[in-house]
């Protein structure tokens, strides 16, 4: 089944700790995103990347980066200048990028120790 | 802030009752789309509206897009169990970005 794994489930970071959480997808999606979401808050963009080796910053890139060397491929990593990094993380993917519907992995729930 | 507001934040619904949930835009939207995401899991989609007064359903979902675009709602007849979990719509935001609403969640009262 085509579908976005992402791992791991569960994640704790320490303080002034960089980790990376990994997105993979087999839908031959061209389209990869970055969410955040917080309780009350709805999912907040994070990044995305509509097209292998580029990637556009979203509405809270602070604290975090992306790469896109592969076109299954969209790891986040949560850098220690991110102060406040305990939430659920969720990647998505789309055929084109454009307005059509997005497909959610599980998502991975971060938290610092 | 985001682009999308929806209302109410939380709905308590009697099994069997039926419920409507809100989504409203200060600018006109292209399209709009509405999301599912069950406790503890992660958001899945549900349906995309185009059209003005488009109005479209799934079973006991029923889908509209305001005649000017700028709003929408999902109305559940005869809610069930199954119903349970938070909704969120999600309209364009400076392009090709979606700008997801803070979602209504449902819980329902067997």
């Amino acid at each position: 089944d085509g579908g976005i794994t992402q791992s791991p489930k569960y994640l704790f970071r320490k303080e002034g700790q960089n980790v990376t959480l990994s997105c993979e997808q087999n839908l031959n999606h061209d389209a990869m995103y970055w969410y955040r979401q917080d309780p009350g808050q709805g999912l907040r963009l994070i990044y995305y990347s509509q097209i292998v080796n580029d990637f556009q910053k979203g509405d809270i890139a602070e604290g975090y980066s992306v790469s896109r060397e592969k076109k299954e491929s969209f790891p986040l990593t949560v850098t220690s200048a991110q102060k406040n990094p305990t939430a659920f993380y969720l990647c998505a993917s789309s055929v084109t990028g454009g307005l059509e519907p997005q497909h959610f992995g599980d998502g991975t729930r971060l938290s610092i120790l | 802030g985001q682009q999308v507001m929806q209302i109410p934040q939380y709905q308590h619904v009697q099994e069997g009752e039926d419920f409507t949930t809100y989504c409203n835009s200060s600018t006109t939207l292209s399209n709009i789309q509405w999301y599912k995401q069950r406790p503890g899991g992660h958001p899945v989609f549900l349906i995309q509206l185009v059209k003005s007064g488009e109005v479209k359903k799934q079973k006991r979902l029923t889908f509209q897009f305001g005649e000017a675009k700028k709003n929408s709602s999902l109305h559940i007849t005869a809610t069930q169990t199954t119903d349970v979990g938070t909704y969120f719509c999600a309209g364009p935001k400076r392009g090709y970005k979606l700008s997801f609403g803070a979602g209504t969640t449902v819980t329902v009262r067997a």
